[in-house]
């Protein structure tokens, strides 16, 4: 299948900085990349929907300006989680998908920790 | 609202015998159903897909059924290994350019 890079895989900062998660596909391009996010024995949460070049779309309840989202290239996208709280603590993860297939493919997830 | 549900957080199943792992859902407008397995602190990998059009699809020791009428559909696994153990998750989308919805999850235990 299809290759996707996410980094870091785990990051610990303190409360009030910023955290910035990429998201690459490797060996194709990515027309659509989805950011997920996982709390502990829960499922894989939809936060934002991103086309390229154009704006992200996000879910109820997800803060566009805490969670900023830049899709600027079909191989390249980025998270970045501003002014971080101890309960944004989570597991992110992003996925990517092309026009030519049905499923999409994931990264190895980022594991962040706010202190 | 739970679109895709995963009644089952756990099971536990005999190397070298069935694992059957169920999901049902509630949007009808759904077209393509899919199921990945997940290993802790590791982003979902794609295991089977179906389309909606189609009842049954084989890969390997991984079969996938569908009924569409009772919105439920469950993933096969055949013989079990215990390298299959791993969390699966269901997931579901509609036709276009639309993200995947996905269940809470069934972890798979399989014993040697």
């Amino acid at each position: 299948g299809a290759v996707v890079s996410q980094h870091p895989s785990r990051v610990i900062c303190k409360s009030g900085t910023s955290v910035k998660i990429e998201c690459r596909s490797l060996d194709f391009q990515a027309t659509t990349m989805f950011w997920y996010r996982q709390f502990p024995k829960q499922s894989l949460m939809l936060m934002a929907t991103s086309n390229e070049g154009s704006k992200a779309t996000y879910e109820q309840g997800v803060e566009k300006d805490k969670f900023l989202i830049n899709h600027a290239s079909l191989t390249l996208s980025t998270l970045t989680v501003t002014s971080a709280h101890p309960e944004d603590s989570s597991f992110y993860i992003c996925s990517a998908r092309d026009r030519g297939h049905t499923e999409a493919f994931f990264g190895q997830g980022t594991r962040l920790t706010v202190v | 609202d739970q679109q895709v549900k995963q009644n089952s957080p756990s099971l536990s199943v005999q190397e070298g015998r069935i694992s059957i792992l169920n999901c049902d859902y509630t949007n009808s407008m759904f077209d393509y159903f899919l199921w990945y397995k997940k290993y802790p602190a590791e982003g979902p990998t794609f295991l089977i897909s179906i389309s909606s059009i189609k009842d049954k699809n084989e890969d390997g020791r991984f079969t996938v059924f569908l009924n569409k009428s009772a919105k439920h559909l469950s993933l096969h696994i055949v013989p079990s290994q215990p390298g299959d153990s791993a969390v699966y998750f269901c997931a579901a989308r509609r036709s276009g350019n639309t993200p995947l919805v996905f269940g809470k999850g069934t972890r798979l235990s399989v014993i040697a």
